[in-house]
């Protein structure tokens, strides 16, 4: 399976402020996906990022929020954009081949905003 | 809507007891499920999906489109069996997982 990486792993901001989230993969993939995993609660999927073109957002998620890049098939952002305590949360991304089903995830970024 | 419920957020018993962890889907046709697991400290993995009907680690799920469940089971829990296991069905045609609220299974010695 892939080897992913996020950046940064963690990261403690101040309301209002913007973090742009990196994930690297060590192959090509076809799909990359944004999860977010709030304290205490199951993974939420915020986005689909598409490569060369724009995400696709899930219900109750939007581009001006989270805004994502996906400029080739091994890198995507997501940035969180004035944010507010309530942004507090572990953000995942995931990746998956051409034909899989099977997703495969990063470390995560831990993030608490203040 | 397409849900999935873990009806049980902690699951605690004794190194080599069995364990079930539950989980029902409310999908129309069949979806592709998954178990993801989380070790402590680690990041979230596949353990394993019904289509490959496969034993992970001595794990075993059988899907059951009657009762619409895909429950988790090991005839002999271990210790290190202890993390976050999450039920995810794949939302067909898009490759959306959804995931289950998880259980968290405590193995004590």
């Amino acid at each position: 399976s892939a080897v992913i990486s996020q950046k940064p792993s963690r990261d403690i901001c101040q309301r209002g402020t913007s973090l742009t989230i990196q994930c690297q993969v060590d192959s090509q993939v076809t799909m990359m996906f944004w999860y977010r995993q709030q304290p205490g609660q199951s993974l939420t999927l915020i986005a689909t990022a598409n490569q060369g073109s724009e995400a696709t957002y899930e219900s109750g998620f939007v581009i001006d929020k989270f805004p994502i890049s996906r400029p080739n098939l091994t890198f995507s952002t997501l940035t969180v954009s004035n944010m507010s305590p309530e942004d507090s949360s572990i953000y995942l991304c995931s990746v998956a081949g051409t034909g899989e089903e099977t997703q495969y995830f990063g470390p995560g970024t831990r993030l608490l905003v203040l | 809507a397409q849900r999935v419920t873990q009806p049980e957020k902690l699951l605690s018993v004794f190194k080599g007891a069995p364990v079930e962890l539950k989980c029902n889907y409310s999908y129309s046709g069949s979806p592709e499920l998954f178990w993801y697991v989380q070790y402590s400290r680690q990041r979230l993995q596949l353990l394993l999906r019904h289509i490959s009907r496969e034993s992970i680690k001595g794990f075993t799920a059988d899907l059951n489109k009657g009762e619409t469940s895909f429950h988790l089971k090991k005839p002999f829990a271990q210790e290190e069996d202890s993390a976050m296991y999450y039920c995810a069905p794949l939302s067909g045609g898009y490759n959306k997982l959804i995931f289950g609220a998880g259980t968290r299974l405590a193995v004590h010695p």
